[in-house]
């Protein structure tokens, strides 16, 4: 059984930096195609792409948040860390992990979401 | 970036009606579009994938198709279950792009 789970701060201060990660259970982030993603989704919004790492270390990113991301990997404890630095309230959202499994499909298995609240 | 933009934004139907959704690409994307369906409080789940082929355990009564700029999701049966809101999302080229989502709302 795959499962993904977040992890992290429920609440950061505007200009903080916020570290979440992602926990992944029953399958190896070192499968050949694998990638992890982050999407978030602030309260009653649409869903919003912010990264990705693939199975060999490669990485990809928002272009309009790019300069304040910061994906890596962990493999032997299976996690994949995001930084976003410099928060806002415009911040303020759910963020999901979520797992392509194999290179022809999608994202097949999603965290449970994490809301962050930026907030002084 | 691509641009999806989803049709309509709502809709209301009834237990049984057949329903489809229109996600239009910016540009072309080939067959790289994925459906989601989410319900409040919930993460995504995937349905559609490679624009018409259907996750594993997700039920037959929906489908997908299209390739280039045009595409549909369709429920050919609704069930009391599958009243959410639905998302599709382009992999064809980074950035990496979702639909603002149609909300299936209950007639």
């Amino acid at each position: 059984q795959i499962t993904l789970k977040e992890s992290g701060p429920t609440l950061v201060k505007p200009t903080q930096t916020l570290t979440l990660t992602c926990t992944v259970s029953g399958f190896s982030l070192s499968t050949s195609g694998v990638h992890v993603g982050w999407i978030r989704q602030p309260p009653g919004k649409a869903l919003e792409w912010l990264a990705l790492i693939y199975w060999d270390d490669g990485t990809r990113y928002s272009p309009s948040l790019k300069s304040r991301l910061t994906i890596t990997k962990d493999t032997s404890k299976n996690q994949v860390v995001l930084t976003l630095t410099n928060m806002d309230p415009a911040d303020t959202a759910t963020y999901f992990c979520a797992l392509r499994s194999t290179a022809m499909t999608s994202l097949d298995y999603w965290g449970q979401g994490t809301l962050v609240t930026v907030s002084s | 970036d691509i641009q999806m933009t989803q049709s309509p934004s709502s809709v209301s139907a009834s237990i049984g009606d057949r329903v489809t959704i229109t996600c239009r690409a910016s540009q072309g994307i080939s067959s790289w579009l994925a459906w989601y369906q989410q319900k409040p409080g919930k993460a995504p789940k995937l349905l559609i994938y490679a624009a018409s082929s259907l996750q594993s355990g997700v039920p037959s009564r929906f489908s997908g198709s299209g390739s280039g700029t045009d595409f549909t999701l369709t429920i050919s049966s609704l069930q009391p279950e599958d009243f959410a809101t639905y998302y599709c999302q382009q992999a064809n080229s980074f950035p990496i792009t979702f639909g603002q989502g149609t909300r299936l709302e209950i007639k």
